[in-house]
């Protein structure tokens, strides 16, 4: 079946670290995207992606950093810049053909610090 | 910026019963696309239902409804005879198309719907 996935399902990391949270999809689509959710809160955009090689911030990159060098891989990237990383990550896709149609998301990743 | 507003940000309904979830929503855009997530305990975001703006007939899917006041920009979810597995978070999104085929989703702050047996 195709879809979104993200690994791990939870991750630590320790102060200073840098982690990078998987997100593969097989729907091919173009366009992915990343998303940060707190509690009470929505989902903020962090970054997101239309083709190969190509990426574009969000709402809130800041202390994030992606890589787009496969159609179907879209890695994100914690750095130790960014000082409140504990969250529930959410990657998404859409077939940029159909602007229209909603995002696929995947199953998510919960960061904590240790 | 789009924003996206859910001012309920708990609310509980009985078994069978219907209960209406409130969204309003603040764009200057003409061409958009409203929708209704489901994200249940294990976290999954579940497309539930959508509304395209230029259409008029409000969206249906089985026990979901959506009141569209385009006017009033207001996107309201109904959920008729309510069962257990509907407790969940509910958000709201907007979606602006995006002219190289990607699409922005502003997404609402939730509300966290329980069902009582």
């Amino acid at each position: 079946d195709g879809g979104i996935t993200q690994s791990p399902k939870y991750l630590f990391r320790k102060e200073g670290q840098n982690v990078t949270l998987s997100c593969e999809q097989n729907l091919n689509h173009d366009a992915m995207y990343w998303y940060r959710q707190d509690p009470g809160q929505g989902l903020r955009l962090i970054y997101y992606s239309q083709i190969v090689n190509d990426f574009q911030k969000g709402d809130i990159a800041e202390g994030y950093s992606v890589s787009r060098e496969k159609k179907e891989s879209f890695p994100l990237t914690v750095t130790s810049a960014q000082k409140n990383p504990t969250a529930f990550y959410l990657c998404a896709s859409n077939d940029r053909r159909f602007s229209n149609q909603p995002q696929h998301f995947g199953d998510g990743t919960r960061l904590s610090i240790l | 910026a789009q924003t996206v507003t859910q001012s309920q940000p708990e609310m509980s309904v009985q078994e069978a019963e219907t209960v209406t979830l409130s969204c309003t929503y603040d764009t200057s855009e003409n061409n958009y696309y409203l929708f209704w997530y489901k994200q249940p305990p294990s976290r999954q975001m579940i497309l539930v239902i959508r509304q395209e703006a230029y259409k008029q007939q409000n969206a249906t899917e089985n026990r979901f409804s959506v009141n569209f006041q385009k006017a009033a920009k207001s996107f309201s979810l109904k959920i008729s005879d309510s069962q257990l597995g509907d407790t969940a978070m509910y958000f709201c999104a907007f979606m602006k198309p995006l002219i190289t085929g990607a699409n922005n989703l502003f997404f609402g702050t939730g509300t966290r719907l329980t069902v009582i047996p």
